[in-house]
């Protein structure tokens, strides 16, 4: 199993350029999140959904979108970056534990730095 | 809502020294609870999980107990070595909440 996978690992881009992140897991877990952690903020939840079809915002959503047409995959969308979206990007996945999250399988990230 | 604090940190030790880092929560519910580690350039992984009060995780000599008297969660290990340096996030997952809860990190250098 490859597990969690991201790409790209490293992204630059100018302010109000658009561009995908993308995740990916082989787990069949019904769980994906995404996440920002910024130096001295610990991980923020952007965006994150409970099966295919499903999604819902966390707790830094502005600027973001994701769709989840497979169990598989869940893109990370930036519509028009900007310079506060300057971050490290993680992926995770999970399986069900009674109706709450078990334990999380992270990506290797992805390092975004917006001009 | 639902909330995880850790210690601050940077926590400096030497190595072979005890340490603890402090984890408390609160909860709606009965989560489980979560010590995960992430290394320099990497993302996170588990490190322990507990699912009930007055179980204990533990693995690569770290240990933590599920209190639910004390709602905490405090990670031990009893001699720390320089690999271990890395940042710890305590985390909670809830019953009827279908996100986890991170604790802000503590970051932890063992120097020789």
């Amino acid at each position: 199993n490859a597990g969690v996978t991201q790409t790209p690992k490293f992204q630059v881009l100018k302010t109000g350029q658009s561009m995908t992140l993308q995740c990916a897991q082989d787990m069949n877990h019904e769980y994906m999140s995404w996440y920002r952690q910024d130096p001295g903020m610990g991980l923020r939840l952007i965006h994150y959904s409970v099966g295919a079809g499903i999604t819902d915002q966390g707790e830094v959503p502005n600027g973001y979108n994701v769709s989840r047409s497979t169990t598989e995959d869940f893109p990370l969308r930036l519509l028009s970056a900007a310079p506060s979206q300057t971050s490290v990007y993680f992926c995770a996945s999970s399986t069900d534990s009674g109706g709450r999250p078990d334990t999380q399988y992270f990506g290797p990230g992805t390092r975004l730095t917006v001009l | 809502g639902d909330s995880v604090t850790q210690m601050e940190g940077p926590v400096t030790l030497s190595e072979e020294a005890f340490l603890t880092i402090n984890c408390t929560y609160t909860a709606t519910g009965y989560p489980s609870l979560f010590w995960y580690v992430q290394y320099p350039g990497e993302g996170l992984q588990l490190l322990l999980k507990a699912t009930k009060a007055d179980d204990k995780g533990s693995n690569k000599g770290f240990e933590a107990t599920y209190r639910k008297e004390t709602t905490s969660f405090h990670l031990e290990k009893g001699s720390v070595q320089v690999s271990d340096s890395a940042v710890y996030f305590c985390a909670l997952s809830d019953w009827g909440y279908q996100k986890v809860t991170f604790g802000t990190g503590t970051k932890l250098q063992v120097i020789p």
